[in-house]
């Protein structure tokens, strides 16, 4: 596709419930990054992929939290039993490769996660 | 590990007043830098960007000039809009290997007309 693609663009959950959330790269492009935003919060970054492996899984919260990238495009971030705390809006960006030169991260327009 | 640090927030100015929003950062190597921005109700998207020391990144009037001797990439505009009120980010990525793009906390910018 032309831009970064994450779904659904709104989640509702119940507590205690677990939560897909897709995020559909560029084309081509190597490096994949999820962060999540909270309410008037920075960013904070969650896991990044290179390929399907994921060199850095430092800022995953807990182990509710898990991600997983196949075929070097899609990737699934889960998060199993959720809770309040949880709610914010969950970005994924993409780029060409992670390291090289000037390489710019395209951002989706994030999920909207709110845990009731 | 590499790390970001802009100004705290919120920045508040008239329309048409001078605008500095301040970045450093601590990297090894040399990294390429960049601002992002997040306008209401919008996604991130890249507002400019320098790869070397002494580039100057520059989008819409903005500039940023890469300082590797002050390890800083302040973000300037000479004459503010209402419509660049938003929140800015300043980044980096390191060339060395495989690494994160790291952000900072962000800075809101609000313009009052």
């Amino acid at each position: 596709g032309a831009g970064v693609s994450q779904s659904p663009s709104n989640k509702v959950t119940e507590k205690g419930k677990d939560v897909e959330l897709r995020c559909d790269p560029i084309s081509g492009h190597t490096a994949l990054y999820w962060y999540r935003q909270s309410l008037g919060q920075g960013l904070e970054f969650l896991i990044y992929f290179q390929g399907n492996s994921a060199p850095d899984k430092s800022g995953l919260p807990s182990d509710r939290f898990s991600a997983e990238r196949t075929g070097g495009s899609v990737s699934t971030l889960t998060i199993q039993r959720t809770q309040q705390e949880d709610s914010a809006v969950y970005l994924c960006a993409s780029s060409l490769s992670s390291g090289a030169r000037g390489t710019e991260a395209f951002f989706g327009q994030g999920t909207r996660l709110t845990v009731v | 590990g590499n790390s970001v640090t802009q100004m705290e927030g919120p920045v508040t100015l008239s329309e048409e007043a001078f605008l500095t929003i301040n970045c450093t950062y601590t990297a090894t190597g040399y990294p390429s830098l960049f601002w992002y921005v997040q306008y209401p109700g919008e996604g991130l998207q890249l507002l400019l960007k320098a790869t070397k020391a002494d580039d100057k990144g520059s989008n819409k009037g903005f500039e940023a000039t890469y300082r590797k001797e002050t390890t800083s990439f302040h973000l300037e505009k000479g004459s503010v809009q209402v419509s660049d009120s938003a929140v800015y980010f300043c980044a980096l990525i390191s060339n060395t290997g495989f690494q994160k793009l790291v952000f900072g906390t962000g800075t809101r910018l609000l313009v009052s007309p």
